[in-house]
């Protein structure tokens, strides 16, 4: 399977930061998603980026396919942003593989 | 269309015995998936249905764990002679797919089972 790689584990933010996580994977993919999990254990979609570039408001991604790796930028940073991030990638339209996430808090 | 919906979203169960999980995907969505996640790691693959075929199962699924897609549309995940090391967030994904590429994947709420 494919090993995917995030960073860092844990990160902690004055609200009005800035951020950047990273995922690393170890092969070519076709899918890539980043998500952010909320208290509650649900999943919430942030990017559907197998390339490119993309912004949501204060939310931006930008995967390079070719060196295998997407970054996910938060800027501005609000308390509400705190939780884990994941990524989750796939080439051959079977099964997602996750990373172990970034464990996010936001501090007032 | 309300996106993926799981139910129960909570379950509490004696060892020993038995639990299934409901899993109503996005209507449009051909694929369907499982994932596992314990405290503090990722989610783990389960298994993962085209239309009604289940095309792949993870290790993780042990003889005690079986799930159905039986008409295409719904999906249910059964554990029998559940063991305290099954205690996690079952996890319900659905998207459209090909067999060489997905497009978007949207996840459920996630049952939380808690086996005592």
């Amino acid at each position: 399977g494919i090993q995917v790689e995030q960073s860092p584990p844990d990160l902690i933010l004055q609200e009005g930061a800035n951020s950047t996580l990273r995922c690393n994977f170890s092969d070519s993919v076709n899918n890539l998603q980043w998500f952010h999990q909320n208290p509650w254990g649900q999943l919430i979609n942030l990017f559907y980026i197998p390339s490119g570039t993309k912004q949501n408001g204060r939310l931006s991604a930008t995967t390079v396919a070719t060196e295998r790796y997407s970054l996910l930028y938060i800027s501005s940073s609000q308390t509400t942003d705190s939780g884990v991030y994941f990524c989750a990638v796939g080439n051959t339209g079977n099964q997602f593989y996750f990373g172990t996430g970034t464990s996010l808090t936001v501090i007032p | 269309d309300t996106g993926v919906s799981q139910n129960p979203r909570h379950k509490i169960t004696k060892r020993g015995q038995n639990v299934t999980f409901r899993c109503d995907p996005i209507s449009e969505h051909n694929r369907l998936y499982w994932y596992r996640q314990t405290l503090g790691q990722g989610p783990e693959f389960l298994t993962y249905f085209q239309n009604e075929a289940q095309l792949e199962k993870s290790r993780l699924l042990s003889d005690r764990f079986s799930a159905e897609r039986p008409k295409g549309s719904f999906s249910t995940l059964e554990i029998q002679r559940t063991e305290q090391g099954d205690s996690a967030m079952y996890l319900c994904a659905s998207s459209s797919g090909t067999w060489t590429a997905n497009t978007e994947a949207f996840f459920g709420q996630g049952t939380r089972l808690t086996v005592v």
